[in-house]
Protein backbone atom coordinates (compact mmCIF):
# COMPACT_ATOMS: atom_id res chain seq x y z
CA UNK A 1 0.00 0.00 0.00
CA UNK A 2 1.48 3.23 -1.22
CA UNK A 3 1.83 6.31 1.07
CA UNK A 4 2.40 8.57 -1.18
CA UNK A 5 -1.59 8.47 -3.16
CA UNK A 6 -1.74 9.31 -6.91
CA UNK A 7 -4.56 8.93 -9.13
CA UNK A 8 -4.39 5.51 -10.35
CA UNK A 9 -5.30 7.34 -14.22
CA UNK A 10 -5.54 10.47 -15.85
CA UNK A 11 -5.68 11.70 -19.50
CA UNK A 12 -5.80 13.95 -22.10
CA UNK A 13 -6.13 15.28 -25.73
CA UNK A 14 -3.02 16.06 -27.96
CA UNK A 15 -2.18 19.70 -27.61
CA UNK A 16 -3.51 19.64 -23.61
CA UNK A 17 -2.38 20.48 -20.35
CA UNK A 18 -1.94 17.92 -17.68
CA UNK A 19 -1.68 17.23 -14.18
CA UNK A 20 -0.73 14.48 -11.86
CA UNK A 21 -0.50 14.94 -8.34
CA UNK A 22 1.23 12.85 -6.12
CA UNK A 23 -0.24 13.64 -1.94
CA UNK A 24 1.75 13.17 0.79
CA UNK A 25 2.19 13.65 4.43
CA UNK A 26 4.95 15.91 6.81
CA UNK A 27 7.16 12.97 7.24
CA UNK A 28 8.18 12.56 3.49
CA UNK A 29 6.81 15.59 0.61
CA UNK A 30 7.02 17.84 3.33
CA UNK A 31 10.27 17.29 4.29
CA UNK A 32 12.24 15.54 1.63
CA UNK A 33 12.10 16.69 -2.39
CA UNK A 34 10.39 14.61 -4.85
CA UNK A 35 11.07 12.95 -8.07
CA UNK A 36 9.04 12.04 -10.99
CA UNK A 37 9.75 8.73 -12.80
CA UNK A 38 8.59 8.19 -16.91
CA UNK A 39 7.87 4.14 -18.03
CA UNK A 40 6.83 2.71 -20.66
CA UNK A 41 5.38 -0.67 -20.73
CA UNK A 42 8.49 -3.29 -20.19
CA UNK A 43 10.93 -1.02 -19.75
CA UNK A 44 13.06 0.83 -16.95
CA UNK A 45 11.42 3.95 -15.38
CA UNK A 46 13.49 7.21 -16.77
CA UNK A 47 14.25 9.96 -14.21
CA UNK A 48 11.80 12.61 -15.55
CA UNK A 49 11.44 15.55 -12.68
CA UNK A 50 14.07 15.55 -9.70
CA UNK A 51 14.59 17.99 -6.67
CA UNK A 52 10.93 18.52 -7.22
CA UNK A 53 11.03 20.62 -10.14
CA UNK A 54 14.43 20.14 -11.99
CA UNK A 55 14.56 18.15 -15.27
CA UNK A 56 17.99 16.63 -16.39
CA UNK A 57 19.47 16.63 -19.08
CA UNK A 58 17.31 15.90 -22.41
CA UNK A 59 13.55 16.00 -21.10
CA UNK A 60 11.66 18.26 -22.54
CA UNK A 61 10.56 21.70 -20.97
CA UNK A 62 6.61 20.47 -21.75
CA UNK A 63 7.35 18.85 -18.41
CA UNK A 64 7.34 20.52 -15.09
CA UNK A 65 7.27 19.84 -11.62
CA UNK A 66 6.19 21.82 -8.17
CA UNK A 67 5.81 21.15 -4.87
CA UNK A 68 3.37 22.72 -2.01
CA UNK A 69 3.26 21.66 1.79
CA UNK A 70 2.69 17.91 1.19
CA UNK A 71 1.57 17.42 -2.40
CA UNK A 72 3.48 17.45 -5.33
CA UNK A 73 2.35 17.80 -8.98
CA UNK A 74 3.77 16.98 -12.50
CA UNK A 75 2.54 19.03 -15.57
CA UNK A 76 2.79 18.15 -18.85
CA UNK A 77 1.71 20.17 -21.85
CA UNK A 78 1.51 20.37 -25.02
CA UNK A 79 0.92 16.73 -24.70
CA UNK A 80 1.88 14.28 -27.07
CA UNK A 81 0.66 10.75 -27.83
CA UNK A 82 4.09 9.49 -26.97
CA UNK A 83 3.39 10.62 -23.67
CA UNK A 84 1.41 8.10 -22.95
CA UNK A 85 3.13 6.39 -19.91
CA UNK A 86 2.73 4.94 -16.23
CA UNK A 87 4.35 7.84 -14.15
CA UNK A 88 5.36 7.26 -10.70
CA UNK A 89 6.70 10.12 -7.66
CA UNK A 90 8.90 9.09 -4.88
CA UNK A 91 10.19 10.93 -1.75
CA UNK A 92 12.14 9.84 1.12
CA UNK A 93 9.90 9.00 4.31
CA UNK A 94 11.79 10.58 7.69
CA UNK A 95 9.63 7.91 9.95
CA UNK A 96 9.91 4.74 7.74
CA UNK A 97 13.85 5.29 6.79
CA UNK A 98 13.12 4.70 3.10
CA UNK A 99 11.62 5.31 0.16
CA UNK A 100 8.35 5.62 -0.77
CA UNK A 101 6.60 5.42 -4.11
CA UNK A 102 3.05 6.60 -5.17
CA UNK A 103 1.18 4.07 -7.02
CA UNK A 104 1.40 5.43 -10.71
CA UNK A 105 -0.58 6.77 -12.71
CA UNK A 106 -1.27 5.94 -16.17
CA UNK A 107 -1.18 8.52 -18.47
CA UNK A 108 -4.11 7.97 -21.67
CA UNK A 109 -3.50 10.12 -25.02
CA UNK A 110 -6.63 10.43 -26.22
CA UNK B 1 28.60 6.32 -20.35
CA UNK B 2 26.78 5.35 -17.11
CA UNK B 3 25.36 1.86 -17.42
CA UNK B 4 23.89 -0.89 -14.75
CA UNK B 5 23.47 -4.55 -15.61
CA UNK B 6 21.07 -6.62 -13.67
CA UNK B 7 21.93 -10.23 -13.47
CA UNK B 8 21.27 -13.26 -11.35
CA UNK B 9 17.19 -13.51 -11.49
CA UNK B 10 14.95 -16.59 -11.96
CA UNK B 11 12.80 -19.21 -10.61
CA UNK B 12 12.98 -19.96 -6.84
CA UNK B 13 10.45 -21.84 -4.57
CA UNK B 14 9.21 -20.15 -1.36
CA UNK B 15 11.74 -20.21 1.63
CA UNK B 16 14.68 -20.29 -1.14
CA UNK B 17 17.80 -17.98 -1.67
CA UNK B 18 18.67 -16.02 -4.18
CA UNK B 19 21.65 -13.20 -4.93
CA UNK B 20 21.47 -10.64 -7.39
CA UNK B 21 24.12 -8.60 -8.68
CA UNK B 22 24.31 -5.35 -10.23
CA UNK B 23 27.01 -4.44 -12.33
CA UNK B 24 27.69 -0.17 -12.64
CA UNK B 25 30.26 1.47 -15.12
CA UNK B 26 30.50 5.15 -16.61
CA UNK B 27 30.95 6.48 -13.33
CA UNK B 28 32.55 6.30 -9.74
CA UNK B 29 30.97 3.84 -8.27
CA UNK B 30 32.08 4.37 -4.80
CA UNK B 31 30.66 7.80 -4.58
CA UNK B 32 27.64 6.86 -5.12
CA UNK B 33 24.35 5.65 -3.66
CA UNK B 34 22.84 2.80 -5.09
CA UNK B 35 19.22 1.73 -4.45
CA UNK B 36 17.26 -1.42 -5.64
CA UNK B 37 13.44 -0.85 -6.29
CA UNK B 38 11.17 -3.88 -7.50
CA UNK B 39 7.89 -4.15 -9.30
CA UNK B 40 5.54 -6.92 -8.93
CA UNK B 41 3.68 -7.82 -12.14
CA UNK B 42 1.15 -5.58 -13.03
CA UNK B 43 2.12 -3.31 -9.91
CA UNK B 44 3.92 0.14 -9.16
CA UNK B 45 7.42 0.54 -8.31
CA UNK B 46 8.49 -0.59 -4.30
CA UNK B 47 11.91 0.93 -2.71
CA UNK B 48 13.87 -2.05 -1.37
CA UNK B 49 16.52 -1.04 -0.44
CA UNK B 50 19.66 1.28 -0.21
CA UNK B 51 23.54 1.42 -0.04
CA UNK B 52 25.25 4.67 0.65
CA UNK B 53 28.24 5.69 -0.42
CA UNK B 54 31.95 5.97 0.95
CA UNK B 55 31.38 9.11 3.19
CA UNK B 56 28.34 7.57 4.97
CA UNK B 57 30.59 4.09 5.10
CA UNK B 58 28.23 2.46 3.02
CA UNK B 59 25.69 1.94 5.71
CA UNK B 60 22.38 0.20 4.08
CA UNK B 61 18.47 1.07 4.66
CA UNK B 62 15.69 -1.43 3.92
CA UNK B 63 12.16 -1.58 2.98
CA UNK B 64 10.14 -2.73 6.62
CA UNK B 65 9.14 -5.41 3.95
CA UNK B 66 12.51 -7.44 3.49
CA UNK B 67 14.23 -6.00 6.20
CA UNK B 68 15.71 -9.17 7.97
CA UNK B 69 15.19 -11.48 4.83
CA UNK B 70 17.40 -9.53 2.04
CA UNK B 71 20.62 -8.17 2.43
CA UNK B 72 22.56 -5.49 0.39
CA UNK B 73 26.41 -5.16 -0.32
CA UNK B 74 28.77 -4.44 -2.81
CA UNK B 75 32.30 -4.97 -3.98
CA UNK B 76 33.57 -0.95 -5.09
CA UNK B 77 36.51 -3.16 -6.78
CA UNK B 78 34.49 -4.98 -8.81
CA UNK B 79 32.38 -1.58 -9.57
CA UNK B 80 28.97 -3.96 -8.65
CA UNK B 81 25.83 -3.73 -6.26
CA UNK B 82 24.36 -7.04 -4.58
CA UNK B 83 21.18 -8.59 -3.38
CA UNK B 84 21.29 -11.34 -0.81
CA UNK B 85 17.36 -12.82 -1.08
CA UNK B 86 17.04 -15.34 1.72
CA UNK B 87 13.60 -17.32 3.15
CA UNK B 88 11.54 -15.80 -0.12
CA UNK B 89 8.07 -14.89 0.14
CA UNK B 90 5.73 -15.59 -3.22
CA UNK B 91 4.64 -11.55 -2.84
CA UNK B 92 8.47 -10.99 -3.43
CA UNK B 93 7.83 -12.00 -6.93
CA UNK B 94 8.82 -8.72 -9.37
CA UNK B 95 11.39 -7.62 -11.73
CA UNK B 96 14.14 -5.99 -9.50
CA UNK B 97 15.76 -2.96 -10.90
CA UNK B 98 19.44 -1.27 -9.30
CA UNK B 99 19.33 2.35 -9.62
CA UNK B 100 22.09 5.24 -9.04
CA UNK B 101 20.34 7.39 -5.91
CA UNK B 102 19.62 9.13 -4.66
CA UNK B 103 17.57 10.80 -7.42
CA UNK B 104 17.84 7.50 -9.23
CA UNK B 105 18.74 8.69 -12.45
CA UNK B 106 20.00 5.96 -13.99
CA UNK B 107 18.35 2.02 -13.83
CA UNK B 108 19.20 -1.48 -14.94
CA UNK B 109 17.26 -3.40 -17.05
CA UNK B 110 16.03 -5.26 -14.55
CA UNK B 111 15.70 -8.77 -13.97
CA UNK B 112 12.48 -11.01 -13.36
CA UNK B 113 12.64 -12.87 -9.78
CA UNK B 114 9.45 -15.61 -9.71
CA UNK B 115 9.03 -17.15 -6.06
CA UNK B 116 6.92 -20.11 -6.50
CA UNK B 117 6.61 -24.21 -6.28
Amino acid sequence: QSVLTQPPSASGTPGQRVTISCSGSSSNIGSNNVNWYQQFPGTAPKLLIYTNNQRPSGVPDRFSGSKSGTSASLAISGLQSEDEADYHCAAWDDSLNGVLFGGGTKLTVL
Amino acid sequence: EVQLVESGGGLVQPGGSLRLSCAASGFTFSDHYMDWVRQAPGKGLEWVGRSRNKTKSYTTDYAASVKGRFTISRDNSKNSLYLQMNSLKTEDTAVYYCARSPTRDYWGQGTLVTVSS
